[in-house]
């Protein structure tokens, strides 16, 4: 098994830019979620997913959308890049309640 | 805000001692994770403490949840160099797995 894969593994984007980060996890997992991790702040969750077609907001959504069409995959799109976007982003993945997260290698970005 | 607090945020220690570290969260927890985080890499599950009172042991690493599982502590013995990394609480609050992290700690080691 992968686990979790993140593509890309760097990115640089210009301000007002749109992309989107790829999360995949082979391990038929229902829940997923995406994290930004920026120094001194730990992770914090941006969207998560209790299974597929279903989404909610964590604590920091603003300027990120997702979508869960399949149970393996959870992109994450950034509408319009700031600089506050900077960051480095995690997806995870846990098989259910009260269970460990699998987190994939991460995402840096940089918007210029 | 945060509402998972921890300390200390750096951790200098000299190979050999022990330390720990502290985490705490203003609301009640249904349970307690800890994850470690080497430099440049991902955070990786160490353990999960449900229990009030709980305390468990991963050879040189001792894990414990408070009786009124609002905090956590993680004590290591003997630091080596390979405990070199950032260890994260997050505290789970409701059922579904919504972690809310503490800050970290990050711990260096002078040989």
């Amino acid at each position: 098994n992968a686990g979790v894969t993140q593509t890309p593994k760097f990115q640089v984007l210009k301000t007002g830019q749109s992309m989107t980060l790829q999360c995949a996890q082979d391990m038929n997992h229902e829940y997923m979620s995406w994290y930004r991790q920026d120094p001194g702040m730990g992770l914090r969750l941006i969207h998560y997913s209790v299974g597929a077609g279903i989404t909610d907001q964590g604590e920091v959504p603003n300027g990120y959308n997702v979508s869960r069409s399949t149970t393996e995959d959870f992109p994450l799109r950034l509408l319009s890049a700031a600089p506050s976007q900077t960051s480095v982003y995690f997806c995870a993945s846990s098989s259910g309640t009260l269970g460990e997260q699998y987190f994939g290698p991460g995402t840096r970005l940089t918007v210029t | 805000g945060q509402q998972v607090m921890q300390i200390p945020q750096y951790q200098h220690v000299q190979e050999g001692e022990d330390f720990t570290t502290y985490c705490n969260s203003s609301t009640t927890l249904s349970n307690i994770q800890w994850y470690k985080q080497r430099p440049g890499g991902h955070p990786v599950f160490l353990i999960q403490l449900v229990k009030s009172g709980e305390v468990k042991k991963q050879k040189r690493l001792t894990f414990q949840f408070g009786e009124a599982k609002k905090n956590s502590s993680l004590h290591i013995t003997a630091t080596q160099t390979t405990d070199v990394g950032t260890y994260f609480c997050a505290g789970e609050k409701d059922s579904w797995g919504k972690l809310q992290f503490g800050a970290g700690t990050q711990v260096v080691v002078t040989p």
